[in-house]
């Protein structure tokens, strides 16, 4: 069985300052993928970012980064300069072997002005 | 806007009742995916069709069906409601290519179902 664990059901930051959020997963599978969803509060699962299991490097989009840990089974998000618009739930999500999506419980990211 | 488009946006029925929800992926994707979200269970798979085809079932009840038609678009069909399937039911679309497992999914705004 494929499993995704966010242990921060909430996070708070301040406007500009950097945030990382904590997932882990767990998979018997060699090849997969990891994603972090964003739900803001129009409810709306808007993809914030993507990686291959099979490549070292970690991605990045703008803001967003993640590092991802593959012997740990570790990948955690952090979000740069936060802006008041980053407020909203975050979904760390593992695809492999089948192709559905399995989703970590969220976490809540309240961006203080 | 992920291109994906999800009607009703809200729906409002009553216990023992049958309603359907439409998708319609993005323009050339291949696969849909339902999904559920609900307080006490988060976000599930229900189950994803591939060009008109099943592909995989989740947690789905017998209840629930769905199918996808010649033109892509999806109906997820809920039966026999009860007031635990009130929910966020999410479309998601992938699979321009040939429905690798590498596709991202792009979710569609969802349709909140409130049984009453």
């Amino acid at each position: 069985a494929q499993t995704v664990t966010q242990s921060q059901p909430e996070m708070s930051v301040q406007e500009a300052e950097t945030v990382t959020l904590s997932c882990t997963y767990d998979t018997s599978e060699s090849d997969y993928y990891l994603f972090w969803y964003k739900q803001p509060p129009s409810r709306q699962m808007i993809l914030v970012i993507r990686q291959e299991a099979y490549k070292q490097q970690n991605a990045t989009e703008n803001r967003f980064s993640v590092n991802f840990q593959k012997a740990a089974k570790s990948f955690s998000l952090k979000i740069s300069d936060s802006q008041l618009g980053d407020a909203a739930m975050y979904f760390c999500a593992l695809q492999g072997g089948s192709e559905k999506l399995v989703f970590g419980k969220g976490t809540k990211l309240t961006v203080n002005p | 806007d992920s291109g994906v488009t999800q009607t009703p946006k809200h729906l409002i029925t009553a216990t023992g009742q049958r309603v359907t929800l439409r998708c319609s992926p993005r323009s050339g994707d291949l696969s849909v995916y339902w999904y559920q979200q609900s307080l006490d269970q988060g976000l599930q798979f229900l189950i994803q069709y591939y060009n008109g085809e099943e592909r995989a079932k989740g947690n789905i009840l017998e209840r629930f069906s769905a199918q996808q038609f010649p033109d892509l678009h999806s109906e997820l069909n809920l039966s026999s409601l009860e007031l635990g399937d009130s929910a966020l039911y999410f479309c998601a679309s992938s699979g321009r290519t040939s429905g690798r497992t590498t596709d991202t999914q792009y979710f569609g705004p969802g349709t909140r179902l409130t049984v009453l």
